[in-house]
């Protein structure tokens, strides 16, 4: 069953926008990570948030984590035609080293 | 380094038929996965390895059966295929140990039963 859900399912705005996701999960984590998949490849690992902290940046990405709400969101900050991609929340846990993967959220950047 | 690659990319099989796929990693990974993803779905895990000579069922295993006799390589088998395993496969790997190292992905084998 999947941990990880994704909302907005699809997003598209305007090139040097923000994006913002959200992800939702159900059970308790201790890590959350985002990937990004560029249509027809691999999905490619961006950030990863320990369920200790908050918030986490790399670049125009910002990544926030609320355990309380067992929710994150990925900030991407001046969006670039580049960054059009689906990208997925995936979460870990104590038990085990697997991750559990949401359905992931299509997000186009019109020029 | 290469990364993690998959062989083949695209395939077209009949109902019944088998094949292979075949993932390698060149980064000494000890944990390797086989995911399939579907549309509008998450990845699923089907089977995975902590190590050389190890397999263990994921999510999805129904179906498949795996080896991993090197530790560089992790075949993912499909004995007789069936419609319903038409999807996109990928195989990752990581350090493992822990669910906190990132996966590395191979560039994914497009898989069609008919």
């Amino acid at each position: 069953s999947q941990q990880g859900e994704e909302d907005p399912q699809a997003l598209s705005i305007q090139e040097g926008e923000n994006a913002t996701m959200n992800c939702s999960y159900k059970t308790s984590i201790n890590n959350l990570q985002w990937y990004r998949q560029n249509s027809g490849r691999g999905l490619v690992h961006l950030i990863l948030i320990r369920s200790n902290e908050r918030e986490k940046h790399s670049g125009r990405l910002r990544v926030t984590l609320d355990t309380s709400k067992k929710s994150s969101s990925l900030l991407i900050t001046a969006s670039r035609a580049a960054d059009t991609a689906s990208y997925f929340c995936a979460t870990g846990m104590d038990s085990n080293y697997q991750l559990i993967w949401g359905a992931g959220t299509k997000l186009i950047i019109k020029p | 380094n290469a990364g993690v690659t998959q062989t083949p990319k695209f395939r077209v099989l009949k109902t019944g038929q088998s094949m292979t796929l075949l993932c390698a990693q060149d980064m000494n990974h000890e944990y390797m996965y086989w995911y399939r993803q579907d549309p509008g779905m998450g990845l699923r895990l089907i089977h995975y390895s902590v190590g050389e000579g190890t397999t263990a069922k994921g999510e999805v295993p129904d179906g498949y059966n795996v080896s991993r006799l090197k530790k560089q390589n992790f075949l993912l088998g499909l004995e007789s295929a069936a419609p319903s395993q038409t999807s996109v496969y990928f195989c990752a790997s990581n350090v493992g140990d822990s669910s906190y190292n990132e996966q590395f992905f191979g560039p994914g084998t497009r898989l069609t039963v008919l």
